[in-house]
């Protein structure tokens, strides 16, 4: 079935950092992409999103592109916030939404 | 617009005891409504969805059940609880017209079992 691979953390960095959380899928059609934010003791809230290949979603001054060549959505912000410091989970549509495992972002001040 | 709303915020429960969480929409009609868990340091589990009234489908075979008695309602719900039913309840819906939208997520709940 579908499913949604995504870089194991945690992940540290200083303000300022460049942060990348890689994010692979498997489907059998084009489905939208995801990426979803929770910062502690909260639920997911949607970051960005991408409906088909090429697409770019942006938000809060992250990125990500949807790349069918490498089945890959890569979440990228150039310069990161202590206020970025969250989980960020990576989700592919299909009729329920598959998550990725989540990746654990802190960042220091 | 649209709202979820999920309760309680925070539960403790002992071991065997039952178990009822609520999720209600507003501002929308025959949403796809979903469970989650998130065990501790862990990704989410979807548990069960519903696309109409009294339609129930589960993901995985567990101590839980669900219900959805009215459009905008989903219970989760157990008869006796385990230790391994803690963890952090998420609800989520989207519009039943349209798969590609993105979840809604509601603030979670909260779950130790001791």
């Amino acid at each position: 079935g579908d499913s949604v691979t995504q870089m194991e953390g945690p992940v540290t960095l200083s303000e300022e950092a460049f942060l990348t959380i890689n994010c692979t899928y498997t489907a059998t059609g084009y489905p939208s992409l995801f990426w979803y934010v929770q910062y502690p003791g909260e639920g997911l809230q949607l970051l960005l999103k991408a409906t088909k290949a090429d697409d770019k979603g942006s938000n809060k001054g992250f990125e990500a592109t949807y790349r069918k060549e490498t089945t890959s959505f890569h979440l990228e912000k150039g310069s990161v916030q202590v206020s970025d410091s969250a989980v960020y989970f990576c989700a592919l549509n299909d009729y329920k939404l598959s998550f990725g495992a989540g990746t654990t972002v802190t960042v220091r001040a | 617009s649209q709202t979820i709303h999920q309760w309680p915020a925070t539960l403790v429960q002992p071991v065997g005891s039952p178990l009822s969480l609520e999720c209600t929409v507003e501002g929308t009609s025959n949403p796809n409504l979903y469970w989650y868990r998130q065990a501790a340091g862990r990704g989410l589990q979807l548990l069960f969805y519903s696309v109409g009234i009294g339609q129930i489908s589960s993901e995985v075979p567990q101590n839980l059940s669900a219900s959805r008695p009215q459009d905008r309602q989903f219970i989760l719900s157990s008869k006796k609880l385990l230790l391994s039913d803690s963890g952090f309840y998420l609800c989520a819906w989207r519009p039943g017209s349209s798969y590609n939208s993105p979840l809604h997520f509601g603030n979670g709940t909260r779950l130790t079992v001791t």
